[in-house]
């Protein structure tokens, strides 16, 4: 069974920092481009940011809002997700939830990458006050 | 900016009836890396639809997503009772990974 466990979440003060974690199973992870989407109280998702798997060279993607304060990695030796929050603001009060963004399918002749891969965690609350 | 508009904001329908929600990218450039999901009330997002019109696995052939930069169009045949919840558009293309606003499918 495909299973995302995030962890981390808590209260912080503005400026202050958080780590978020993401505990993947039942699926090669290493193959697999993962995503992190947030959601403020009451509004609607918003996308924070992707890695890409090895064979990407495990680039990162990030929204405006959170480049450059937020950074994204991975450790496919622990099939773990990463989320380092720095320079919080209040405005990142919402809760993070890490999914998949899609993986190699492989067939006979070769693999094909395909966002056909869908698999959410329960969502972490982070809120950022003073 | 590369910005997804949807709409309307709020559809209200009775099961059985077809809904036909509307996503608009800011930037017409004929990508077809859309998707589609449904969220809950307390859940985590689900995908529906991949690359504009392809479905995910495991979702029932009432989904049914077009269209090509800038528009796009997810369909549902006929509306389910599990079928009332928010619907959002993404564009993953290159860098980025944007939602629209959202559209609120409710019972009418």
């Amino acid at each position: 069974e495909v299973q995302l466990v995030e962890s981390g979440g808590g209260s912080v003060k503005p400026g202050g920092s958080l780590r978020l974690s993401c505990a993947a199973s039942g699926f090669i992870f290493n193959k697999a481009w993962m995503n992190w989407v947030r959601q403020a109280p009451g509004k609607g998702l918003e996308w924070v940011g992707r890695i890409r798997s090895k064979t990407e060279g495990r680039t990162t993607d990030y929204a405006a809002p959170v480049r450059g304060r937020f950074t994204i990695s991975r450790d496919d030796s622990k099939n773990t997700l990463f989320l380092e929050m720095n320079s919080l603001k209040t405005e990142d009060t919402a809760v993070y939830y890490c999914g998949t963004d899609g993986t190699y399918h492989d067939y006979v002749w070769g693999s094909s990458f395909s966002k056909d891969f869908d698999s959410w965690g329960q969502g972490t609350l982070v809120t950022v006050s003073s | 900016e590369f910005v997804l508009t949807q709409s309307p904001g709020t559809l209200s329908l009775s099961p059985g009836e077809r809904a036909t929600l509307s996503c608009r990218a800011s930037q017409s450039d004929g990508t077809t890396y859309l998707a589609w999901y449904q969220q809950k009330p307390g859940q985590a997002p689900r995908l529906l639809i991949f690359d504009a019109s392809s479905r995910a696995t495991g979702i029932p052939d009432r989904f049914s997503g077009s269209g090509s930069g800038p528009d796009f169009t997810l369909t549902i045949s006929r509306l389910e009772p599990e079928d009332f919840a928010v619907y959002y558009c993404q564009h993953y293309g290159g860098s980025r990974g944007s939602f629209g606003p959202g559209t609120k499918v409710d019972i009418k």
